[in-house]
């Protein structure tokens, strides 16, 4: 069974700019949940999708925005990237509905906005 | 708002010393609990989790917390720690049915010989 892996590993962008990051859950995962990690905070809560549609959304802007995909595979997207987007993104995967389930996560992209 | 606090931006303990990492909650009912471990260049690892009956919970590499409703607490705590566990460690939250799960600010742990 592989892990959840996330692509690419690193990215520099400017800021105006759009660009959209990858995860590949665990197979079997239903779940799958996106977190932003700025520098010497905790993770926040982007959004979570539940078989391809979203279920639950935190305080970010529409320009956040997510895919997921029946081949357990998703998507973060980012429209006209600011300065402060800069951060650690995470995916985690998990079975069935719900955060309160174990949620294994990915080694994140580190986005850096110039 | 709902909200998870660690007082304890960085902590540091000598190899084979005991550890606590602090973690209160504040929230309308008692949420699910959790900690969670983060090494470089890694995941976030979960440690262990609460979600009702007995306070005191065991997960891995030899962790333990302890839910106490009174104070608003998950502690974490080892009785000897190793090398190996200088990390950073976040406290999260999240009530049933609401699928935000609220992290701590976390704390880091370095380890001394």
């Amino acid at each position: 069974e592989t892990g959840v892996t996330q692509s690419p590993t690193h990215l520099i962008k400017t800021r105006g700019q759009q660009v959209t990051l990858r995860c590949s859950s665990q197979s079997g995962h239903n779940t799958v949940s996106w977190y932003q990690q700025a520098l010497g905070q905790g993770p926040q809560f982007i959004f979570q999708y539940y078989r391809e549609e979203e279920n639950g959304r935190g305080n970010f802007p529409p320009r956040f925005s997510g895919l997921q995909f029946p081949n357990y595979s998703s998507e973060l997207n980012v429209n006209a990237m600011e300065l402060d987007d800069s951060a650690l993104y995470l995916c985690a995967s998990a079975e069935g509905s719900g955060s309160y389930n174990e949620q294994f996560f990915g080694p994140g992209t580190r986005l850096t906005v110039l | 708002a709902q909200s998870v606090t660690q007082p304890d931006i960085h902590i540091t303990v000598s190899e084979g010393a005991s550890l606590e990492l602090r973690c209160n909650y504040s929230y309308g009912a008692t949420p699910y609990l959790f900690w969670y471990v983060q090494s470089p260049g890694q995941g976030l690892q979960l440690l262990l989790k609460y979600f009702s009956g007995d306070t005191l919970v065991q997960g891995i590499k030899g962790f333990e917390a302890e839910f106490k409703r009174s104070q608003s607490s998950f502690n974490l705590r080892k009785p000897s720690v190793h090398w190996s566990d200088a990390a950073e460690y976040f406290c999260a939250a999240i009530n049933f049915g609401n699928e935000k799960l609220t992290f701590g600010t976390g704390t880091r742990l370095t380890i001394i010989p």
